[in-house]
């Protein structure tokens, strides 16, 4: 079974309006990732962020992290349209190399 | 730089043929790879983790004689889907891991699986 869930599971927003999402996980990890996915492609990586760390910014984009909630946000900031996709959170646990997808949430901002 | 192949890109196939779809790590090496597979709309199931020169572990329920993987080299994983049928169309996608880093997989444009 998939250890992250993600809410919300769809989205839709005006271009120039902010998007969050978040995941949640159940067990101890040694990062979190997030990727994003257009349709019918392959994933590209967004951002990584360690267990021991509690925010993170890379452009228009911010995730927070709360290992004792065990949950993780994805903001995207003056959403684009082109920002339209699929986007993931994934768990790398503490032991170990494999990573464990959310569900996922599909936004879609409208122009 | 962390550049990652698959090909085909689509295959559609009778039911009962193989398939082998490959997947490439393009300017680094790498001695794992996973393979997942993604239904319409739905999250990325990893299927089994490739290492190079050894037997693949596979994830719970993955048939392992139905879904051959192969890892010859540092650079290139296979997986043969074997007497391929209609439920096993899907979107499959690999990542590699670069040696020695645990942390940022590079994932591959995926391969869409149609079995007629």
């Amino acid at each position: 079974s998939q250890q992250g869930e993600e809410d919300p599971q769809a989205l839709s927003i005006q271009e120039g309006e902010n998007a969050t999402m978040n995941c949640s996980y159940k067990t101890s990890i040694n990062n979190l990732q997030w990727y994003r996915q257009n349709s019918g492609r392959g994933l590209v990586h967004l951002i990584l962020i360690r267990s021991n760390e509690r925010e993170k910014h890379s452009g228009r984009l911010r995730v927070t992290l709360d290992t004792s909630k065990k949950s993780s946000s994805l903001l995207i900031t003056a959403s684009r349209a082109a920002d339209t996709a699929s986007y993931f959170c994934a768990t790398l646990k503490a032991a170990g190399n494999k990573l464990t997808f959310g569900g996922g949430t599909r936004v879609l901002v409208k122009p | 730089g962390a550049v990652v192949s698959q090909h085909p890109s689509r295959v559609i196939c009778k039911s009962g043929t193989s398939v082998k779809i490959e997947c490439r790590s393009l300017d680094f090496q790498a001695t794992t790879m996973f393979w997942y597979r993604q239904f319409p709309k739905k999250s990325l199931m990893l299927m089994a983790t490739s290492n190079e020169g050894s037997k693949a572990t596979y994830e719970q329920g993955v048939e392992k004689d139905k879904f051959l993987i192969n890892h010859a080299s540092l650079t290139l994983s296979t997986l043969t889907v074997t007497s391929a049928h209609p439920e096993d169309s899907s979107f499959y996608i690999c990542s590699a891991l670069p040696g020695g880093s645990y942390n940022e997989q590079f994932f591959g444009p995926g391969t869409r699986l149609t079995v007629l």
